[in-house]
């Protein structure tokens, strides 16, 4: 049981690059979410779905993009990088009637530097 | 707005009890949660407790919620260098179906 695959775990890029991250769940979760870890500033959220077909900015989307083709995965692209997305991004899923009882499921990260 | 603020960092030594501590400002938050996140991983749900509720217990792990002051605190009883994480305080507003609230994160260091 894979749970929560982010890839790819380390990134490097020049700003004005783009490029996407990948979240794949094989948990069958309705609720798929991107988060952005900064030190000092605790996790913020980007973007979130419900479901397939349903996206929502979260509290930090410009600058990000996001689509929910299928329930399995949830990419996140970043257009044009700039330094301020040096970050380290978590996909967190879960489902919709755990929600509220906090029962996410985070993956192991995705470590992003901007140059 | 919404903000939830922790102090950043705690030592103890290993068979102390520690406590971590937590002030939000959303007085209609719902349910308050804590995160634990270990090194090189992702975030794990530690427990929850709902507003109606004043304290939460489970195994080593003791919740208090003071409502009228808007903090949150974990206590760890029996403290194991297995603790030493960054532990991050949560809350669900009540506006907000499907968005969570993070604090900064305190990290705990256990000394043996």
């Amino acid at each position: 049981n894979a749970g929560v695959t982010q890839t790819p775990k380390f990134q490097v890029l020049k700003t004005g690059q783009s490029m996407t991250l990948q979240c794949a769940q094989d948990m069958n979760h309705e609720y798929m979410s991107w988060y952005r870890q900064d030190p000092g500033m605790g996790l913020r959220l980007i973007h979130y779905s419900v479901g397939a077909g349903i996206t929502d900015q979260g509290e930090v989307p410009n600058g990000y993009n996001v689509s929910r083709s299928t329930t399995e995965d949830f990419p996140l692209r970043l257009l044009s990088a700039a330094p301020s997305q040096t970050s380290v991004y978590f996909c967190a899923t879960g489902g919709l009637a755990g929600f509220a009882t906090g029962e996410l499921f985070f993956g192991e990260g995705s470590r992003l530097t901007v140059l | 707005g919404e903000d939830v603020e922790q102090s950043l960092f705690l030592s103890v030594r290993e068979g102390d009890s520690s406590v971590i501590n937590c002030t939000y400002t959303d007085s209609s938050s719902t349910y308050l949660y804590w995160y634990k996140q270990e090194p090189g991983a992702g975030l794990q749900l530690l427990t929850y407790i709902f507003s109606n509720m004043d304290m939460k217990q489970d195994q080593r792990l003791t919740v208090l919620l003071n409502k009228k002051d808007k903090h949150l605190s974990l206590r760890i009883a029996d403290t194991q260098t297995g603790d030493s994480a960054i532990y991050f305080c949560a809350e669900k507003p009540m506006d907000s179906s499907y968005k969570l609230i993070f604090g900064s994160g305190t990290r705990l260091l256990v000394r043996p």
